[in-house]
């Protein structure tokens, strides 16, 4: 069965740095999404992508976080100047279609640590 | 906003065993899903059921929705260790302007005792 895979797994970085999490959803999917869950909390809506733009955000997703489909293939979650309260797990998924409409396909996450 | 509110937080059965979980919320929705998340995984999505729909099953799964007490209950039947998990509720809705992102419930904690 197809996977959205996420890359890496864990990623280990001092606050005020910059990072990229890396993700490639299904093939023939159309919508994007990225997720956070902090520890032991819900799971939070960041952002939707669609046609190679940003279709909602959430409040969370501030002039800190960006997303980006530089190819085909990959769709990445920049931050650009990490905070304590930014460590997370952070997942990506897609859907094909109305993503409402449709299930979600999650990959299993990048656990971003900021110390 | 709309949430997903799932209870109860954590649920211990014995295996064999039938569990309920149950997901209330706020606003109105177009569909409302059900995922699972092992420790430290993704979420795997189990079950939608639409917002004009009542019931629906899928292998031991039962998925009801009650859009006027804006709740709905996920039952697994005969359950297995396997199925020892966190299970979230998920509400969606459709602006019309594209992708919206699903609102999670804080999820029920379900651990299945051989």
């Amino acid at each position: 069965e197809p996977e959205v895979t996420q890359t890496p797994s864990h990623q280990v970085t001092q606050m005020g740095q910059e990072v990229i999490l890396r993700c490639v959803p299904i093939s023939n999917h159309l919508y994007f999404y990225w997720y956070r869950q902090i520890l032991g909390q819900k799971v939070e809506f960041l952002v939707s992508f669609y046609n190679n733009e940003i279709s909602e955000k959430s409040e969370i997703f501030d002039d800190q976080f960006s997303v980006e489909r530089p190819d085909g293939s990959n769709f990445t979650l920049k931050i650009r100047s990490t905070k304590l309260e930014d460590s997370a797990m952070y997942f990506c998924a897609s859907s094909d279609l109305r993503g409402l409409d449709e299930k979600l396909f999650f990959g299993s996450g990048t656990q971003l640590s900021v110390l | 906003s709309q949430q997903g509110e799932e209870d109860p937080q954590a649920l211990s059965i014995q295996e064999g065993e039938n569990a309920t979980m149950n997901c209330s919320y706020k606003t109105s929705i177009n569909n409302l899903q059900w995922y699972r998340q092992n420790s430290g995984r993704g979420l795997v999505h189990l079950i939608l059921i639409r917002s004009n729909e009542r019931e629906k099953h899928s292998g031991r799964l039962r998925v009801t929705l009650d859009t006027s007490k804006k709740s709905s209950s996920l039952l697994i039947t005969a359950s297995r260790a396997a199925d020892t998990a966190s299970y979230f509720c998920a509400t969606g809705r459709y602006s019309g302007g594209g992708a919206d992102g699903l609102t999670f419930g804080k999820g029920t904690h379900l651990i299945i005792q051989p």
